[in-house]
């Protein structure tokens, strides 16, 4: 089955500065790679997602890069605020509706202002 | 447009009674699934449930843990006879039956069990 992984586990930048959180996976079908936030005590949220026929897809600060032939994808958060200080997941599937996500362990990430 | 509803959001149980989860997915979806979260970890998928079938039940312990779809009413996860080790956010998540579908979910605000 498929497997994710996901670093830094933790992470802390200064307010204005960008984060990046980096994810591996090893089932070469899979081609769905959402991103999903969690806030304290609440649910995952999805913030952007991509699929495989995509090299990068950006939405105002969040922009995500994937690389299909090295199985890894990337988080990038530009001109971090406080407000983005939260739990992140990357995860992958088959993409097809009834197709499983696979999560990674998450980034802890805390915007210092 | 109401999102996932999960409840009890809470729920305390002593070791050897019985937890029960309930989750109604986002309006027109007939696809549920159901994660576990234990503290400071990734969520682990359980079960995927279309109405009245289970499809993939490959995450769920072999025993004491249960999952139905019933045609009418909510989705409901069933632990049996529930131990320390049970104690975790569940979290159900839905998506849309779409030809070519996107495989995108909907979380819900997960049920947190603590078993005393």
């Amino acid at each position: 089955g498929e497997n994710v992984e996901q670093h830094p586990s933790t992470l802390s930048v200064q307010e204005g500065d960008s984060a990046v959180i980096k994810c591996t996976y090893s089932d070469s079908a899979s081609n769905y790679f959402p991103w999903y936030k969690q806030e304290l005590g609440k649910g995952p949220q999805l913030i952007i997602d991509i699929r495989s026929n995509v090299g990068e897809k950006k939405d105002q600060r969040i922009a995500v890069t994937l690389n299909k032939t090295a199985k890894h994808f990337s988080l990038h958060i530009t001109e971090t605020q406080p407000e983005d200080s939260a739990v992140y997941f990357c995860a992958a599937s088959r993409g097809a509706a009834g197709n499983k996500l696979t999560f990674g362990g998450g980034t802890r990430v805390l915007v210092k202002p | 447009n109401a999102g996932v509803m999960q409840n009890p959001r809470h729920l305390v149980r002593r070791r050897g009674q019985e937890a029960r989860l309930r989750c109604s997915p986002m309006k027109g979806h007939s696809h549920v699934y159901w994660y576990r979260q234990l503290p400071e970890e990734g969520l682990k998928f359980m079960v995927y449930l279309q109405k009245e079938n289970i499809i993939d039940e490959s995450g769920m312990p072999k025993e004491r843990f249960s999952a139905e779809f019933p045609k009418e009413g909510p989705s409901i996860l069933r632990i049996q006879q529930v131990v320390r080790g049970d104690s975790a956010a569940y979290f159900c998540a839905s998506s849309p039956l779409l030809a070519g579908g996107t495989g995108e979910l909907f979380f819900g605000e997960g049920s947190r069990l603590t078993v005393l």
